[in-house]
């Protein structure tokens, strides 16, 4: 398995708090991203990054914000939680080849905004 | 505007028997797809995956085809395991590094 760890791996806050995700990976891969799951829509992209201090946005990056300082660390914040972002974030990682790469993912974190 | 879709929401299939998913996308650009399965509680798992130079790849139970002109691909699992029954998600991407999937397809294996 690829060593992605997600923290924390279940969270319920209340509508206008700050709220910030960790991924943390020790594969040294380039890439790490940032999706939601929800019900009828599949994994949607949020953020992604391609290298430490180099990001862009995703599907659906309204509300977010990400950081990526160290290789090893992907931060999500979400600057004023609404209900609207309950949701499962998954972090994945891909290496760069020069040719795709499969993303391969943590086991999540349930975010619940009461 | 769902560019990768997954149809068929569930599937329910005999242990042993084929289990056959099905993937339509609608992007020409796409040129790289996958297959990955996810557990309840976990996060997706890799699968297989192919390129649009082939139009069939193997590994062991699973074989992904791959029929451009349609826009379609599926997944074949032979012979279906009760440890198949899972979600299963496609996805594609097209000359970068961001992934679209699909909505998903729950399989069941019946015993």
């Amino acid at each position: 398995d690829a060593g992605i760890t997600q923290s924390p791996r279940h969270k319920v806050t209340e509508t206008g708090t700050p709220v910030t995700l960790r991924c943390h990976q020790t594969e040294n891969h380039r890439y790490m991203y940032w999706y939601r799951q929800d019900p009828g829509h599949g994994l949607r992209l949020i953020h992604y990054s391609y290298g430490v201090k180099d990001t862009d946005k995703g599907e659906v990056s309204d509300g977010y914000s990400v950081s990526r300082s160290k290789t090893e660390d992907f931060l999500l914040t979400l600057e004023s939680a609404t209900s609207s972002q309950t949701s499962v974030y998954f972090c994945a990682i891909s290496e760069s080849r020069g040719v795709p790469q499969p993303q391969h993912f943590g086991d999540g974190t349930r975010l619940s905004i009461l | 505007d769902q560019q990768v879709k997954q149809n068929s929401p569930s599937l329910s299939v005999q242990e042993g028997r084929i289990s056959i998913l099905n993937c339509d996308y609608t992007n020409s650009m796409f040129d790289y797809f996958l297959w990955y399965k996810k557990y309840p509680a976990e996060g997706p798992t890799f699968l297989i995956s192919i390129s649009s130079i082939k139009d069939k790849n193997e590994d062991g139970r699973f074989t992904v085809f791959l029929n451009k002109s349609a826009k379609h691909l599926s997944l074949h699992i032979v012979p279906s395991q009760p440890g198949d029954s899972a979600v299963y998600f496609c996805a594609a991407s097209g000359g970068n590094e961001k992934l679209t999937f699909g909505t998903g397809t729950r399989l069941t294996i019946i015993p």
